[in-house]
């Protein structure tokens, strides 16, 4: 199983539409949960954590499913700004607290 | 206040041949990181650093080499350059990520190419 693993898309979506993303993480031991912005060939960026209790920041919610080991990204009312690739990222602390695991991304576009 | 930066952008190189890519962050990061990125692999660590001075593998470190000579620069080296190594490479820095929820910020990419 991989370690960090989302559907890579891609997803194209209406403006003003409900987009979910998932990702499952292999390491159970994991702590951290991010998810990262990527936009076509610039540098990843940080979206947003993931705490346990779930969060949200404006059109978008995280949650987090320690038991099934998934995490999850919710974007609502979707502009055309929203188009990029997301990227699910985990830290795991039994592998060594200074990595961080990269999921390959899901691309989404937001189409007119 | 730059965040992280990086040089060259762009490089094509004949293998066998070398180069260093720098890497230089102003937010007093103790961490630093090397990742490289390929279509359809995504983000793999190649080096990082904890500190001045210390330096440790990745996940693909082979054909690479580093150093971190001083806090705010991390050196990514390519002794015998190979197609192989056609990547875009990205640094990153971040306090130190035992802390919960710390971002790592990214420089804007090296686009390097052997032949």
């Amino acid at each position: 199983r991989k370690e960090v693993e989302q559907d890579p898309g891609p997803f194209n979506v209406p403006e003003g539409a409900t987009v979910a993303f998932n990702c499952t993480y292999s390491n159970s031991a994991s702590q951290s949960f991010f998810w990262y912005r990527q936009d076509c060939r610039k540098e990843p960026k940080l979206l947003m954590s993931v705490y346990s209790s779930g969060n949200e920041d404006g059109r978008f919610t995280a949650q987090l499913n320690r038991a099934s080991q998934y995490i999850s990204l919710l974007i609502r009312d979707s502009k055309l700004s929203d188009s990029a690739t997301y990227l699910c990222v985990v830290n795991a602390a039994g592998a060594g607290s200074y990595q961080l695991t990269f999921g390959k991304g899901t691309k989404l576009s937001v189409i007119p | 206040n730059a965040g992280v930066t990086q040089t060259p952008k762009f490089r094509v190189l004949k293998t066998g041949q070398s180069m260093t890519l720098l890497c230089a962050q102003d937010m007093n990061h103790e961490y630093m990181y090397w990742y490289r990125q390929d279509p359809g692999m995504g983000l793999r660590l190649i080096h990082y650093s904890v500190g001045e001075g210390t330096t440790a593998k990745g996940e693909v470190p082979d054909g690479y080499n580093v150093s971190r000579l001083k806090k705010q620069n991390f050196l990514l080296g390519l002794e015998s350059a190979a197609p192989s190594q056609t990547s875009v490479y990205f640094c990153a820095s971040s306090f130190p990520l035992a802390q919960p929820y710390n971002e790592q910020f990214f420089g804007p990419g090296t686009r390097l190419t052997v032949l």
